[in-house]
């Protein structure tokens, strides 16, 4: 079964700030990987899609990598605004074009 | 471009009481699939739909149903409502199997008291 697991579950910087969440699964046999965010209680923006076969993807601010060897990816925010601020969840898809979530990442970004 | 809209935007619903969930896909998908999301945790998998048939299901009771129809927008049933099942429930449609980004409606609150 697959495990998905979200470091830390909760973050808070200054606005300015370079920061890195980290998400890691338990089964490397997936299709691809989505990183989402969701600001409270609405629903989920998709940010970055990494198919298994890709390293990384980039938007804007944004870079995520993925080492599907070792069950890890990472999301690289450059430069935090507080309208940064919002819960991140990462998911992986496997057979059947499920999703399994993280717990999500916290984070608060102060002015 | 219509992306995925869902309704109602909130529930309130007793005890042993049955709801429906309505979900339409973003235009040109033929996927969709639901999702529990309980306050504070990520969202859990309910189950998949594709060509008007149920194709994967996650840990879920029976209680938990859904349908698709032929313009591929979708139901959730949950027959008697108990208080654990409130939560937000998200929809997010896909264009066919083999992992496709899926995107997400905004969601319906579900209180049950």
């Amino acid at each position: 079964k697959q495990e998905v697991t979200q470091i830390p579950a909760a973050l808070s910087v200054p606005e300015g700030e370079n920061l890195v969440l980290n998400c890691s699964f338990t089964d490397s046999a997936i299709y691809n990987l989505q990183w989402f965010r969701q600001d409270p209680g609405k629903g989920l923006t998709s940010l970055l899609l990494i198919q298994s076969s890709q390293r990384e993807q980039t938007s804007g601010r944004l870079n995520a990598s993925l080492d599907k060897s070792s069950g890890r990816s990472t999301l690289y925010i450059a430069a935090s605004q507080p309208g940064d601020s919002a819960t991140y969840l990462c998911a992986v898809i496997g057979a059947g074009n499920m999703l399994t979530f993280g717990g999500g990442t916290r984070l608060m970004v102060k002015p | 471009d219509a992306g995925v809209t869902q309704s109602p935007t909130h529930l309130i619903k007793t005890r042993g009481q049955q709801v429906t969930l309505r979900c339409s896909p973003k235009s040109g998908h033929d996927t969709v699939s639901w999702y529990q999301q309980a306050l504070g945790q990520g969202p859990q998998f309910i189950f998949q739909y594709y060509e008007e048939e149920e194709r994967q299901r996650g840990n879920f009771p029976d209680r938990f149903s859904g349908h698709q129809f032929p313009n591929y927008s979708s139901e959730l049933n949950v027959n008697a409502l108990l208080l654990g099942d409130s939560a937000l429930y998200l929809c997010a449609s896909s264009l066919g199997g083999g992992g496709n980004e899926q995107y997400f409606g905004p969601g319906t609150r579900l209180t049950v008291t």
